[in-house]
């Protein structure tokens, strides 16, 4: 059974950094793409980077230069680094499998954790 | 950018009848590949976003065949043709032909 669960998420300060991890079980990520897609809260959902076990990673334009993504394949775990975070960060970030063998689309999500930034 | 605009924002409906929710890419969403990368997905509240439909028109394992999607280029339709209980909540239109873009959603209430 495919499973994704998120941890990390937290209260933080305007300009402090956060960590997120992404546990996965029932396939490998080093040989998926991975994605982060976030949920401002009543908001709708925005993409907000995508990884190849190519190393190729995609942003998107609002947290670029501020945010990595990466993996650790030995721990089957996907990261988010999030540095120089902003107010309009808040969000519920959901890990996401990204499938392209057959359709192109994000198959299992995980239940998300919550970013709160506010001083 | 590719733009998805979701039509209607919101929409009652009546459990048991059919409920159909509109979506618009700013551009055609065929791929070179030939395909269309169109996906539905579904956000019951409290809980993370489920697929429903991906390349237009093919159910996700598991989803019922209540669940129907159409359409082609730039303009696409998600089709509920009973209304149940467990419909409710937020459904959103995904394109990943280019890049990833999301619809803003269309909230389903049962009236």
């Amino acid at each position: 059974e495919v499973q994704l669960v998120e941890s990390g998420g937290g209260l933080i300060q305007p300009g402090g950094s956060l960590r997120l991890s992404c546990e996965a079980s029932g396939f490998t990520v080093s040989s998926n793409y991975m994605s982060w897609v976030r949920q401002a809260p009543g908001k709708g959902l925005e993409w907000v980077s995508v990884t190849h076990s190519d190393g190729s990673t995609y942003y998107a334009d609002s947290v670029k230069g501020r945010f990595t993504i990466s993996r650790d394949n030995s721990k089957n775990t996907l990261s988010l680094q999030m540095n120089s975070l902003r107010a309009e960060d808040t969000a519920v970030y959901y890990c996401a499998r990204y499938d392209t063998l057959t359709g192109r689309y994000f198959d299992y999500w995980g239940q998300g954790t919550l970013v709160t930034v506010s001083s | 950018d590719i733009v998805m605009t979701q039509t209607p924002l919101s929409s009652p409906v009546t459990l048991g009848q059919p409920a159909s929710i509109s979506c618009r890419s700013s551009q055609s969403l065929l791929h070179s590949d030939g395909n269309t990368y169109l996906s539905w997905l579904h956000q019951r509240p409290g809980q993370p976003p489920r697929l429903l439909m991906y390349k237009i028109s093919i159910r996700f394992s598991g989803v019922p065949d209540r669940f129907s999607g159409s359409g082609a280029g730039t303009d696409f339709t998600l089709k509920i043709s009973r209304v149940e209980a467990e419909d409710v909540g937020v459904y959103y239109c995904m394109q990943t032909t280019q890049y990833w873009t999301f619809g803003q959603g269309t909230k389903l209430e049962i009236k």
